[in-house]
């Protein structure tokens, strides 16, 4: 079965550049969300979408954005990179009902 | 704010030891639990939830749940562990009683199996 496909796995930045992370949710699922988990720590929710309008706002900072577009893909975007920012951010998707999430294997950033 | 709370972060066991994994969660209202497992170097996958019902639900891999609702508890069960088991596993709520809510989940508890 497709799963959830995230893009890219790794990416190696410096500090105050920026970085697009793709998400490309399961097919038929209109609810995409994004969390972030910082070494040895908890994932953490940062935004959602269903249906390409945003559904919930987390802990996202300013300096990042996020949108879903009309084929339900999801890209986050995120500007003057610090190394804070150094974390695995893991895309989800949910389906009709949208009570159980599906996630992808994460993109892994690392900000030098 | 809500919160998740796991009692263990670290667990060590030998393999065919049984499993209880404490989850507790602050939250008024209804809510949908989950238990996630992650393998090492790999994403988050689901154990099992609850959304209503049967209070006792049994998920993937021979691992149960137990939701007490007077207890905000949602422990997870496996009666005999093995090696491959060794992973991190992740309490995680989402409040509200539709659906499309962001999950809060707990720090993690990493289990160590030893064969």
């Amino acid at each position: 079965a497709a799963g959830v496909i995230q893009s890219p796995r790794h990416l190696i930045k410096e500090k105050r550049e920026t970085a697009t992370l793709k998400c490309y949710p399961i097919p038929r699922h209109d609810t995409v969300y994004w969390y972030q988990q910082g070494p040895g720590q908890d994932p953490q929710f940062l935004i959602s979408f269903y249906e390409k309008m945003q559904s919930d706002k987390g802990s996202i900072p300013d300096r990042f954005s996020a949108q879903q577009f009309s084929d339900y893909h999801s890209e986050l975007n995120m500007s003057s990179l610090e190394l804070g920012d150094s974390a695995l951010y893991f895309c989800a998707s949910s389906g009709r009902g949208g009570n159980e999430q599906f996630f992808g294997p994460g993109t892994r950033l690392t900000v030098l | 704010a809500q919160s998740v709370s796991q009692h263990n972060h670290h667990v060590i066991l030998s393999e065919a030891a049984s499993l209880e994994l404490g989850c507790n969660y602050s939250y008024g209202g209804t809510v949908n639990l989950f238990w996630y497992v992650q393998y090492p170097g790999q994403h988050l996958q689901l154990l099992l939830k609850y959304f209503s019902g049967d209070p006792l639900v049994k998920g993937i891999k021979g691992f149960e749940a137990e939701f007490i609702k007077s207890k905000f508890s949602f422990n997870l069960r496996k009666p005999s562990v093995q090696w491959s088991d060794t992973a991190e596993y992740f309490c995680a709520v989402s409040p509200g009683s539709g659906g499309y809510n962001k999950l809060i989940f707990g720090a993690g508890t990493r289990l160590a199996v030893h064969p």
